[in-house]
């Protein structure tokens, strides 16, 4: 699966989008990219995934580049409860795949 | 619809003892990841099974953890002989199909005194 680069930490304010890069550059053109993220010591929760084009579902919007080489989460009015460590990952779907977590973004969200 | 559910929730356990860890996945899920989550730590991949099959326990330790799925019941994670190392919190995850999105149960916090 391909390495992906996310900055450690971000702030938002409330009711404002946040925006989470991420960047992965070695992608395969058979590996999508995933969004987890994990709320405290919770279990981790399921985003959104896209291969190339961009997607939305009710919780967020992910955006690929065109070369697939990054991409942005989009949480368009973030909340308290979206304070959280969020991951991207790439892997190949429709196959055995392990999920290997990096150390993510720490999303904190503020009044 | 219920979600992934384990069991139990938080577990402790004196060293020498033996841990066993439950995941029922979600309904119509047939495959079961196991992670590992070491305090201050990220998600560790540790075994990923189907019905009675292990497919990949590339990152299980190699002694003294097990992993099951048998053809009725949940998914079982053993862990014999537990140290203080082992505590940690483990989680399981469920997909429909192999390499389909994985959805996670909310983990069992193992302590070991």
């Amino acid at each position: 699966d391909a390495k992906t680069t996310q900055p450690t930490s971000m702030d938002c304010a409330e009711g404002r989008a946040a925006n989470l890069p991420c960047n992965h550059s070695t992608i395969s053109g058979n590996e999508y990219v995933y969004w987890y993220r994990q709320i405290h010591s919770q279990g981790p929760q399921y985003i959104i995934h896209g291969l190339k084009n961009n997607e939305t579902n009710e919780m967020a919007s992910l955006i690929i580049t065109e070369d697939r080489k990054s991409s942005t989460l989009i949480l368009p009015h973030a909340t308290l409860r979206d304070t959280a460590v969020y991951y991207c990952i790439v892997t190949v779907t429709g196959t055995a795949s392990k999920l290997t977590f990096g150390t993510g973004t720490r999303l904190q969200v503020t009044l | 619809n219920a979600g992934v559910m384990q069991n139990p929730r938080h577990l402790v356990r004196r060293r020498g003892q033996e841990a066993r860890l439950r995941c029922s996945p979600m309904k119509g899920h047939s495959h079961v990841y196991w992670y590992r989550q070491l305090p201050e730590e990220g998600l560790k991949f540790m075994v990923y099974l189907q019905k009675e099959n292990i497919i990949d326990e590339s990152g299980m330790p190699k002694e003294r953890f097990s992993a099951e799925f048998p053809k009725e019941g949940p998914s079982i994670l053993r862990i014999q002989q537990v140290v203080r190392g082992d505590s940690a919190a483990y989680f399981c995850a469920s997909s429909q199909t192999g390499g389909d999105t994985q959805y996670f149960g909310p983990g069992t916090r193992l302590t070991v005194l």
